[in-house]
């Protein structure tokens, strides 16, 4: 149950599109189609932005969008705003009823 | 509305144990999976534990495994973590999240405010 490679951080300015890359293994990310990607500010809980790799939950704006090739799932914000910078996390389905998250991305807006 | 409000936090020292819950509300708490996910301060997101919707399934991370138990009361509309054989390690701040199923289900759609865990001599 290692956790999921991320980078650690990744910057852009207003307007541009970023992607935050999430790597797994074949036990896992590369397994299922079974990605999640969270958004979390300082002091506050995890917020669901996309569930099963690519679609986001009622209510989350359409600039954020997934997606998954092989062991590798991503998440690109685009059109990138202020309030858009926080911490983003993976997280993969990895068999046997279990997850693992990915280490996180501190995203920054230029 | 949905909530999800965790208690039962506080320092610790090794070795002993502590009870966490997590008060469910706004939404057929009996028909969901719940999990726990834990936070070390600066750190990552850690899954811990899920259960299913009615209690007969559980399943660990290997860090947890063995030293924590997770269980549910439908009646009451809680969760419980218990931790037991607390190691250093184990400080953080640890969130109850909501899915629909315990299997196959990475959509954590709901968390609750969080409750810190320090476990220090």
């Amino acid at each position: 149950q290692s956790a999921l490679t991320q980078p650690a951080s990744v910057s852009g300015s207003p307007g541009q599109s970023i992607t935050i890359s999430c790597t797994g293994t074949s036990s896992d990310v590369g397994s299922y189609n079974l990605v999640s990607w969270y958004q979390q500010y300082p002091g506050k809980a995890p917020k669901l932005m996309i569930s099963e790799g690519s679609k986001g939950p009622s209510g989350v704006s359409n600039r954020f969008s997934g997606s998954k090739s092989g062991n590798t799932a991503s998440l690109t914000i685009s059109g990138l705003q202020a309030e858009d910078e926080a911490h983003y996390y993976c997280c993969s389905y990895a068999g046997s009823s279990t997850y693992v998250f990915g280490t996180g991305t501190k995203v920054t807006v230029l | 509305q949905v909530q999800l409000v965790e208690s039962g936090g506080g320092v610790v020292q090794p070795g002993r144990s502590l009870r966490l819950s997590c008060a469910a509300s706004g939404f057929t708490f009996s028909s969901y999976a719940m999990h726990w996910v834990r936070q070390a301060p600066g750190k990552g997101l850690e899954w811990v534990a899920v259960i299913s919707y009615d209690g007969s399934k559980e399943y660990y991370a290997d860090s947890v495994k063995g030293r924590f138990t997770i269980s549910r009361d439908n009646s009451k509309n809680t969760l419980y973590l218990q931790t037991n054989s607390l190691r250093v390690e184990d400080t953080a701040v640890y969130y109850c999240a909501r899915s629909i199923l315990w299997f196959r289900d990475a959509n954590f759609d709901y968390w609750g405010q969080g409750t810190l865990v320090t476990v220090s001599s």
